[in-house]
């Protein structure tokens, strides 16, 4: 059974701060890695990151995908109020299934 | 371009009512299709997908069905609804290998 399990599960931050959330995952035959974020209704795709692309980039946030541990971090500097959200992080394997974390609740205060 | 409705947006049913919430996806064709159910401030549990017209798989033993008739509609189901059916149910569509793109969803409520 696929499994994908984020931390921490809620964090609070200050306007400015740097905040990292972690995904990990346990997949048969992995496919790529996901992440969203839900701020009211529908998540929003961030990135997708796969064997031939473990590293993306836009503005302020970033991504990383550590094949050997199979994890994936999800950096982003700067933050700003705008940013608070719940991240969600996803894996895909052979078995077509899009499974999902947790979550990690962010919140950024002013 | 692609686009996914689900509806409706929000619902109350009275326990022990009857649920069909539909998912049609446009633009695409023989996509994969997904439910999830989302506790308020967590992550997605995945409740069934789909890889074909007919062809559903279960993730979750429950008090729910899934069914796809045509290639690009979904729709969840429910015979008898349980209190613990209430929450916030997203449908979601995905080629093999890309990013899912979800509807709106609905906010299912069991009184």
């Amino acid at each position: 059974e696929d499994k994908v399990v984020q931390s921490p599960l809620s964090l609070v931050v200050h306007e400015g701060d740097t905040v990292t959330l972690n995904c990990s995952y346990e997949v048969t035959n992995f496919r790529s890695l996901l992440w969203y974020k839900q701020e009211k209704k529908a998540p929003t795709f961030l990135f997708m990151l796969t064997s031939s692309g473990i590293e993306k980039k836009s503005g302020r946030l970033s991504s990383i995908l550590d094949k050997k541990e199979l994890s994936s971090i999800l950096n982003i500097t700067a933050t700003q109020t705008g940013d608070s959200a719940i991240y969600l992080c996803a894996s895909t394997g052979s078995a077509r299934q899009l499974t999902f974390g947790s979550g990690t609740q962010l919140t950024v205060l002013p | 371009s692609q686009t996914i409705h689900q509806w409706p947006a929000t619902l109350v049913q009275p326990v022990g009512s009857p649920l069909s919430l539909e998912c049609t996806v446009e633009g695409t064709s023989n996509p994969n299709l997904y439910w999830y159910r989302q506790a308020a401030g967590r992550g997605l549990q995945l409740l069934f997908y789909s890889v074909g017209i007919g062809q559903i798989s279960s993730e979750v033993p429950q008090n729910l069905s899934a069914s796809r008739p045509q290639d690009r509609q979904f729709i969840l189901s429910s015979k008898k609804l349980l209190l613990s059916d209430s929450g916030f149910y997203l449908c979601a569509w995905a080629k093999a290998g890309t990013e899912a793109f979800f509807g709106q969803g609905t906010r299912l409520t069991v009184v």
